[in-house]
This record gives C-alpha cells, sequence and structure tokens, in this order.
C-alpha cells in the first residue's frame, strides 16, 4: 500500500477553519483517497473520500491536489466535538483490499 | 441500516485465560474485518473473514483466532491472554467506494 505522511498534531481554535495536509507522493492512480477520524475510545469513523476532483459533505471537505501527490481535509468550523485523530489513507478498490492505518494527525480544538 | 456492533463493551481477563469478542456486521454484509488498537498504537490489521471463510490475517500468532458464522457475525478468540493483548479491539464492515464503518469496539485488559 502506498504511503501517507501526516503531520503528528495541530491546534486550532474553536469556529475557525482547520485544514490537516496529507502527503501521499506515491500514490498511484487506481488509489482513492480516505479520511477517517477517531474519538477517543470509540471506532474510527469516515469522514470522506475522493479520487481526483474536490469533494464536500456535510462532514469536512477535501482538496486533491492536481498531481494528486497530497491533498488537505478542511473542517469549515472546528468545534471542541471535532478534536480526533484524523488518518489519511490510500485505498485501491480491490477485493479484500484492508485499511491500512498510519498515526495520523492529533487535532485538538481550544475553546 | 443498522450499524456494526460489538459485545462486550469491556472485559478485563487475568494472564493466561482466554477470551472471546463477538462482532455482528452491519446487516446482509459478509466481511468482517477485525483491528487491534494497542494503548498510544496505531490500527493493526488482524483477521479479514467474508463468506464464512478467513481471507487474510495479519502478523499476529496463531492464539489470535477467529470464525465467521452463517449469519455473517464473527468472533474473535485470544488464548493463553499476555500483558501486551491489553487492546481496543475493532470489527469493521466495508462499505464499496465508503470505506468501512467500524464498531465501538471491546475494551480488553489483562491483568
Amino acid at each position: 500500500d502506498a504511503k501517507t505522511t501526516q503531520p503528528n498534531s495541530m491546534e486550532s481554535n474553536e469556529e475557525e477553519p482547520v485544514h490537516l495536509p496529507c502527503n501521499h507522493s506515491t500514490i498511484s492512480g487506481t488509489d482513492y483517497i480516505h479520511w477517517y477520524r477517531q474519538l477517543p475510545s470509540q471506532g474510527p469513523e469516515y469522514v470522506i473520500h475522493g479520487l481526483t476532483s474536490n469533494v464536500n459533505n456535510r462532514m469536512a471537505s477535501l482538496a486533491i491536489a492536481e498531481d494528486r501527490k497530497s491533498s488537505t481535509l478542511i473542517l469549515h468550523r472546528a468545534t471542541l466535538r471535532d478534536a480526533a485523530v484524523y488518518y489519511c489513507i490510500l485505498r485501491t478498490l480491490v477485493y479484500g483490499n484492508k485499511l491500512v492505518f498510519g498515526a495520523g494527525t492529533i487535532l485538538r480544538v481550544k475553546s | 441500516e443498522a450499524g456494526v456492533t460489538q459485545s462486550p463493551t469491556h472485559l478485563i481477563k487475568t494472564r493466561g485465560q482466554q477470551v472471546t469478542l463477538r462482532c455482528s456486521p452491519i446487516s446482509g454484509h459478509t466481511s468482517v474485518y477485525w483491528y487491534q488498537q494497542a494503548l498510544g498504537l496505531g490500527l493493526q490489521f488482524l483477521l479479514w473473514y467474508d463468506e464464512g471463510e478467513e481471507r487474510n490475517r495479519g502478523n499476529f500468532p496463531p492464539r489470535f483466532s477467529g470464525r465467521q458464522f452463517p449469519n455473517y457475525s464473527s468472533e474473535l478468540n485470544v488464548n493463553a491472554l499476555e500483558l501486551e493483548d491489553s487492546a481496543l479491539y475493532l470489527c469493521a464492515s466495508p462499505r464499496g467506494i465508503y470505506g468501512y464503518t467500524f464498531g465501538s469496539g471491546t475494551r480488553l485488559t489483562v491483568v
């Protein structure tokens, strides 16, 4: 599986936008970019995914670089409930292809 | 659709004992993935079951085993428990391009 690189931690103020970066320079053409988040003592939660174009959903936006070697998860207005570990994962849709989690980014949100 | 359910939520066992954890995937979904998340560490892939068969396993000793039943629910068994088996055990149902839905996990403490 192609690797991703994320900052260990980031901090944000409540009600402000948060941009979480992810580098994936060895991404292949069939890799989808997935983002998950994990709140304390819970299982990871799907946030968003994309292939080539930017994506929006009710939780977040995903901005994908034109060369696909990096992406940014955007939380438009951070709340205290967004404090979590955020994982950027590459995944090819092949039968049985498991998710491989890295260390992720710990997001701290200050009130 | 109902999500992924796991039981029990918490468990305390003594070193050397055996434990069984249970998972029900999303209704009608045939695949179950098991992950281990030791304290402060990332999620490590354990086992993948589909259609009642073990399809893949991660780098874990044979005392980690499991099975999948005709209704696609699954059990994870850990024999001869060791202190380092203390972890959050998560199971997940794959949802195509939307990645996985995870359960809330079973917190196992080995004393």
